[in-house]
Order: C-alpha cells, then sequence, then structure tokens
C-alpha cells in the first residue's frame, strides 16, 4: 500500500526557517522523481520544486529559487524541503508528490508575525 | 513556462447531468495531462492519467480525452459526491503547471 507522509510545517515568523520532510513507502522510491506542490489557503495547486530519481536534476518555481532546497534520501526513502527567508505568500498547504501519482496529505506551513 | 486553461471556472450542475471540463494548453503537451479532484480539507486524488486512461478504483462515469493542447474531463450522470474542485496539471515540460480549477457544485 502506497503511502506518502509529510511533517515538518508549523507557524514561522517572516525571515525564519522550517523543514519539511516527506517519508514514502509502498512503491520503489529511488525510481521515482519527486515534487514539492503548495496550495495557499482558497488557492489552486502550484508546483514548487523537482528533483530527479538520482537527486541529480533539480529544478525551482521561481517564487521559491534561493531561498528553498529540495533533496532526498533514496536509501531512507525520504524527500525534503529545507525553506529559507520565508515570506508571508509562502503560507499554504505543502504536499509531496511522486510523479504526478502519488500525493501525501500535506503539512501546512504559516508564515506570520 | 505551459500555462494551462481551464472552462469553466464554476459550474452548478444538478444530479445526473453529464459535465464536461475543458483543459487548454499554451502549446502541444502530447497526452501528458492529468486529472485530479479535490474536495475540501482533501489532498488532490487521481481520477485520469495521460488524458484519456482510467485509474483503478476511479468511478467509470469519470472519462478523459484530448491530446495535443485541448483535453476534456468528462463526468457522465453526475452524483452529489463529484461536488469538488477539479484540476488538470501537465508533466510534459518543467515546471510541471496546474490548470487554475473548475469548482462544481451539486444543485
Amino acid at each position: 500500500q502506497v503511502q506518502v507522509v509529510e511533517s515538518g510545517g508549523g507557524l514561522v515568523k517572516p525571515g525564519g526557517s522550517l523543514r519539511l520532510s516527506c517519508a514514502a513507502s509502498g512503491f520503489t522510491f529511488g525510481d521515482y522523481y519527486m515534487k514539492w506542490i503548495r496550495q495557499a489557503p482558497g488557492k489552486g495547486l502550484e508546483w514548487v520544486a523537482h528533483i530527479s530519481s538520482s537527486g541529480r536534476t533539480i529544478y525551482y518555481a521561481d517564487s521559491v529559487k534561493g531561498r528553498f532546497t529540495i533533496s532526498r534520501d533514496n536509501a531512507k526513502n525520504s524527500l525534503y524541503l529545507q525553506m529559507n527567508s520565508l515570506r508571508v505568500e509562502d503560507t499554504a498547504v505543502y504536499y509531496c508528490v511522486a510523479t504526478y501519482a502519488y500525493w501525501g496529505q500535506g503539512t501546512l506551513v504559516t508564515v506570520s508575525s | 513556462e505551459i500555462v494551462l486553461t481551464q472552462s469553466p471556472d464554476f459550474q452548478s450542475v444538478t444530479p445526473k447531468e453529464k459535465v464536461t471540463i475543458t483543459c487548454r494548453a499554451s502549446q502541444s503537451i502530447g497526452s501528458d495531462l492529468h486529472w485530479y479532484q479535490q474536495k475540501p480539507d482533501q489532498s488532490p486524488k487521481l481520477l485520469i492519467r495521460y488524458a484519456s486512461q482510467s485509474i483503478s478504483g476511479v468511478p467509470s462515469r469519470f472519462n478523459g480525452s484530448g491530446s495535443g493542447t485541448e483535453f476534456t474531463l468528462s463526468i457522465n450522470s453526475l452524483e452529489a459526491e463529484d461536488a469538488a474542485a477539479y484540476y488538470c496539471h501537465q508533466t510534459s515540460n518543467l515546471p510541471h503547471t496546474f490548470g487554475q480549477g473548475t469548482k462544481l457544485e451539486i444543485k
């Protein structure tokens, strides 16, 4: 049974940092490219970052480039998102997604003073 | 960046009606287009992959078609539980963009 579980969200002040984690099971994690998708309250879905199956190829949305870092540990079946210099507009539910197919339940990040 | 434009943004329909949602891409994406249903406080659920491929466990009233730049999601004989937001998503070119969403209300 496929499971994707995000953790690490919470309340942080503008300019602060958070590290999101995603634990995957039930599929061969190392065979899948992974991505982070976010959804601001009441809004649509926004692609944030992408990492290839090997971890060698990485892309970011312009809105987070230079502030967020995506990484993975295939030995631990885990995906990460280091978020620095957080802004109010980064407030969203963050989803960990395997290709297009497997989604987690999301973790809420709230950036507010 | 490939822009996906869905229409309509909102539709109010009665049970047993047929609904069609369109997703247009700003350039050809082959069949690399997927459809999701999202209910409040839930993560998106995959309904259709690669434009027309069905997903195990998804009711047969959900059907997808199209290729290139124009795609449709059809819901036959709508049920009350189909009230949700629907999104298209392309994985042809990075960044993997989404349509803006279509909110379906059941009268």
